[in-house]
């Protein structure tokens, strides 16, 4: 079983839609990353979150260190979000450990 | 402040030959590593080091050679290219040791790598 699972591992979606991406993992962590990936390569950090919920405009994620889940949501998706999301935890001996994404895309 | 940068982005190269990818990065971070990212397999880690003189490998080590004589540094050399090392690799960094001390993880561009 894989340390990290995401789900779905692909989405469509049309523009304005409520968007939610999941992340579990079976190890305990201290803190957990989401990562967006566009088309062409770059990947930046989205969000580093130990505990409750964060917003960035309209990313919010939220995490339940408890059940080991993690949500990331889009509101009002724009084509611009189309991406690769995806999130990472810690492993053992300072390794990170990724999902292998979710790859959305937002038809206008 | 460039942040991580990553050279060179595009690269093909014959089954044996030997190349080393450059990452530096500007901001004093500590840690830094080397992931290689191939269709469904996700992030995968080569090689990582928290702080100059210190080096480890990761998850798919074979075949790489890395080495960390500045902070600023950590080159990935390709010993004898492989057509199984055909990928888009990543270098990554983050302030202090270990991404998650608080840190967010910055990433270069990518290198596009095909061996032929």
């Amino acid at each position: 079983k894989n340390e990290v699972e995401q789900s779905p591992q692909n989405l469509t979606a049309q523009e304005g839609e409520f968007i939610t991406i999941n992340c579990s993992y079976s190890v305990g962590i201290s803190a957990l990353h989401w990562l967006q990936q566009h088309p062409g390569g770059g990947i930046v950090s989205l969000f580093m979150l130990s505990s409750g919920k964060k917003k960035h405009g309209r990313l919010i994620a939220t995490i339940n260190i408890q059940e080991k889940h993690s949500s990331l949501h889009i509101t009002a998706s724009h084509p611009r979000d189309s991406a690769v999301y995806i999130c990472a935890v810690p492993g053992r001996d300072d390794k990170i450990i990724f999902g292998k994404g979710t790859r959305l895309h937002i038809l206008p | 402040n460039a942040g991580v940068t990553q050279t060179p982005k595009f690269q093909v190269l014959k089954t044996g030959q030997s190349m080393t990818l450059q990452c530096a990065q500007d901001m004093n971070h500590e840690y830094m590593s080397w992931y290689r990212q191939d269709p469904g397999m996700g992030l995968r880690l080569i090689h990582y080091s928290v702080g100059a003189g210190i080096t480890d490998q990761g998850e798919v080590p074979n075949g790489y050679n890395v080495s960390r004589s500045t902070t600023e540094d950590f080159p990935l050399r390709l010993l004898s290219a492989a057509p199984s090392q055909t990928s888009v690799y990543f270098c990554a960094s983050s302030y202090s040791s270990g991404p998650f001390s608080g840190n967010t993880i910055y990433f270069g561009e990518g290198s596009w790598l095909t061996v032929v």
